[in-house]
């Protein structure tokens, strides 16, 4: 089945520095989710991106699609300790759910 | 309002027992789905469920059973605990396989 890996487990920054997650799937993606989830709780969606290649921006953040559709990453320029939560990439799992990679766990310290 | 609840928030048992954690969403999804996150922060999923078909991860015990009154509800029933179920149980709702709601979580203790 669908394989959704995600690198690194962790990444501790100061505040200020820039942060970047990596996805990628064993198979084509349809389209490819971001979330984030703050220490203590839940996932909670930041973007999809659906077209090869694709760029959206977020304010301080910056996601990326692969041309192959099997990749995908998570820029967040200039932390800030607001960032400070774990954030998941999801593909649609056999049709009928959201498989989820095992997150970045992303902690900035002042 | 909250789209998603779920209670209880917190749920601590005895291993053998039996518990249920309820699920609602009022934004009008078709698709409700329980996740289980593990102490690693794995969100793995579980069940699937729309009006017309449930879907089940075949790595879930049958002890884990879904039940669905309606629509807005999907109940989660979990037979003869075992200590390994200890996790954070989330529901979540979606239209389309689209964007997911979450609920806030029941963190699952297993003594």
């Amino acid at each position: 089945g669908q394989q959704v890996m995600q690198i690194p487990q962790y990444q501790h920054v100061q505040e200020g520095e820039d942060f970047t997650t990596y996805c990628n799937s064993s198979t084509t993606l349809s389209n490819i989710q971001w979330y984030k989830q703050r220490p203590g709780g839940h996932p909670v969606f930041l973007i999809q991106l659906v077209k090869s290649g694709e760029v959206k921006k977020q304010k301080r953040l910056t996601f990326q699609f692969g041309e192959a559709k099997k990749n995908s990453s998570l820029h967040i320029t200039a932390t800030q300790t607001t960032d400070v939560g774990t954030y998941f990439c999801a593909g649609i799992n056999s049709g009928y759910a959201l498989n989820f990679g095992k997150g970045t766990s992303l902690l900035v310290t002042p | 309002d909250t789209a998603v609840s779920q209670t209880p928030k917190y749920l601590v048992t005895q291993m053998g027992n039996d518990k249920s954690i309820k699920c609602e969403q009022n934004l009008g999804h078709d698709t409700m789905y329980w996740y289980k996150q593990d102490s690693k922060k794995f969100l793995k999923i579980m069940f699937s469920y729309n009006n017309k078909e449930l879907i089940i991860n075949e790595t879930v015990p049958n002890r884990f059973s879904p039940k669905s009154p309606d629509k807005a509800h999907l109940n989660l029933h979990i037979n003869s605990l075992e200590l390994g179920d200890s996790a954070v149980y989330f529901c979540a709702s979606s239209q389309d396989i689209t964007e997911a709601f979450f609920g806030q979580g029941t963190r699952l203790t297993v003594v």
